[in-house]
């Protein structure tokens, strides 16, 4: 399967942009990027996902690479309820050898300061 | 409705009980999928379920068994578990995995086997 690599941890101040960097150097053409967060005590939320394209949503944007061998996960003014463990994951798309999987790597845990 | 619902949220049993965790959508998902997160570690992949047919399992051992007895139920059978086996066991759901699409999770059940 292929894997992601984030940083362990990252700190913010509130109000400011995050950038939540992502590499994933072994995604095959029908990997889609994702991303999920995990707030204490929680399951995992949906965030954004994207194939080529840059996406944004209301939570977030998706910024990625040319290559597709890296991503970034922007937050435009993070909120003290931003703070979480932020996973990137490679979501096999039809035809790939990871089909149907959803594969969690370490995340980053994000710290919001006030 | 978005919403994955699993029950119990708390369940403690015995090494020679038997007990069974369910996990309920009604979003028309036709993929399931149980994880398992252990203390300040990612999700793992358990099984995935696609069309109420097992397509996925990582290896898991036989005393977790997994049932998928209609397109909004999915069932996880416990027997002769181990006090490793204690963790958090979070199910979700999303359309077939080929659309790229998001999963939803729910909240999960946190086991305690004594």
């Amino acid at each position: 399967d292929a894997k992601t690599t984030q940083p362990n941890s990252m700190e913010s101040n509130e109000e400011e942009p995050v950038h939540l960097p992502c590499n994933h150097s072994t995604i095959s053409g029908t990997d889609y990027i994702h991303w999920y967060r995990q707030l204490p005590s929680q399951g995992p939320e949906y965030v954004i996902h994207g194939l080529t394209s840059n996406v944004n949503n209301r939570m977030a944007s998706l910024a990625i690479a040319e290559d597709r061998k890296s991503s970034t996960l922007i937050l435009h003014r993070a909120t003290l309820r931003d703070a979480a463990v932020y996973y990137c994951i490679l979501r096999g798309g039809a035809g790939g050898t990871s089909y149907g999987k959803l594969t969690f790597g370490q995340g980053t845990i994000l710290t919001v300061h006030p | 409705d978005t919403e994955v619902t699993q029950t119990p949220k708390h369940l403690v049993m015995g090494m020679t009980n038997k007990k069974s965790l369910k996990c309920e959508q009604h979003m028309g998902h036709r993929a399931m999928y149980w994880y398992k997160q252990k203390a300040k570690k990612p999700p793992e992949l358990m099984f995935v379920y696609s069309y109420e047919k097992l397509s996925i399992n990582e290896s898991v051992p036989s005393r977790f068994s997994p049932e998928c007895p209609n397109s909004s139920l999915l069932n996880l059978h416990l027997h002769a578990l181990q006090p490793e086996d204690s963790a958090l066991y979070l199910c979700a759901s999303s359309h077939p995995p080929g659309r790229g699409t998001e999963a939803f999770f729910g909240q999960g059940t946190r086991l305690t086997v004594v």
